[in-house]
């Protein structure tokens, strides 16, 4: 089944211990999107990809990093993690972009801050 | 900007009565709206979405959702809900222009008894 994959689900890393979440698609859609989600929130759009084109929301700090190499895959690299930073981060990925698309979400990464 | 609202934190319905998540929006032109489902430590699930044409739109699990354009509201609604229907509901919209993020409302929790 095409779907969205997210590795590891749970992180755990060290306080300001750099750490890489993975995404990848097999639907072959344009647009990767990561948001974060604290506890019982709703997501938050960190940035996102329109192929190759990266988009990043204007209150999204700077230690959040992210890169796609190719279609299917898409990483976030938090580069020094805060307490503040555990959350569910979330991947989707939709077709174009467009008004009339859908997002597809994959399963999810709880990272944990010690 | 757009924006969603989901007035309900939490909203507790018998096992077999029908039910209700409240969702109302604000957009400029024409909204597209949609509804995902959060189960625990899962990512989001799409229940359905209102692009356009009829009010009542059908999508997955029983589920279903009326636009009410004058009312700005698309609320979520099932004849006769189940316990594993317990879950945290998302409503969000998408303004009318291409290429635009997602706005999602802060979730309503469903409890099923």
């Amino acid at each position: 089944d095409a779907m969205v994959i997210q590795n590891p689900r749970y992180q755990v890393t060290q306080f300001g211990k750099p750490v890489t979440l993975s995404c990848s698609q097999t639907l072959n859609h344009n647009v990767m999107y990561w948001y974060q989600q604290k506890s019982s929130q709703a997501p938050k759009l960190l940035f996102h990809y329109y192929d190759k084109d990266f988009n990043n929301e204007a209150d999204t700090p700077d230690n959040f990093q992210s890169r796609r190499p190719n279609t299917s895959f898409c990483f976030l690299d938090i580069r020094s993690p805060g307490l503040g930073d555990a959350a569910m981060y979330l991947c989707a990925t939709s077709r174009d972009g467009g008004a009339l698309d859908t997002q597809y979400f994959g399963p999810g990464t709880r990272l944990t801050v010690l | 900007a757009q924006s969603v609202a989901q007035p309900e934190d939490q909203v507790n319905v018998a096992e077999g009565n029908p039910l209700t998540v409240k969702c109302t929006y604000s957009v400029s032109g024409n909204p597209y709206l949609f509804w995902y489902v959060q189960y625990p430590n899962r990512g989001l699930q799409f229940l359905l979405k209102y692009i356009t044409g009829d009010n009542l739109v059908k999508g997955s699990y029983g589920f279903e959702a009326e636009f009410n354009k004058s009312q700005t509201s698309f609320h979520l609604k099932k004849p006769s809900a189940l316990v594993s229907d317990s879950a945290l509901y998302f409503c969000a919209v998408r303004g009318p222009s291409g290429y635009s993020t997602l706005t999602f409302g802060k979730g309503t929790m469903l409890l099923v008894s």
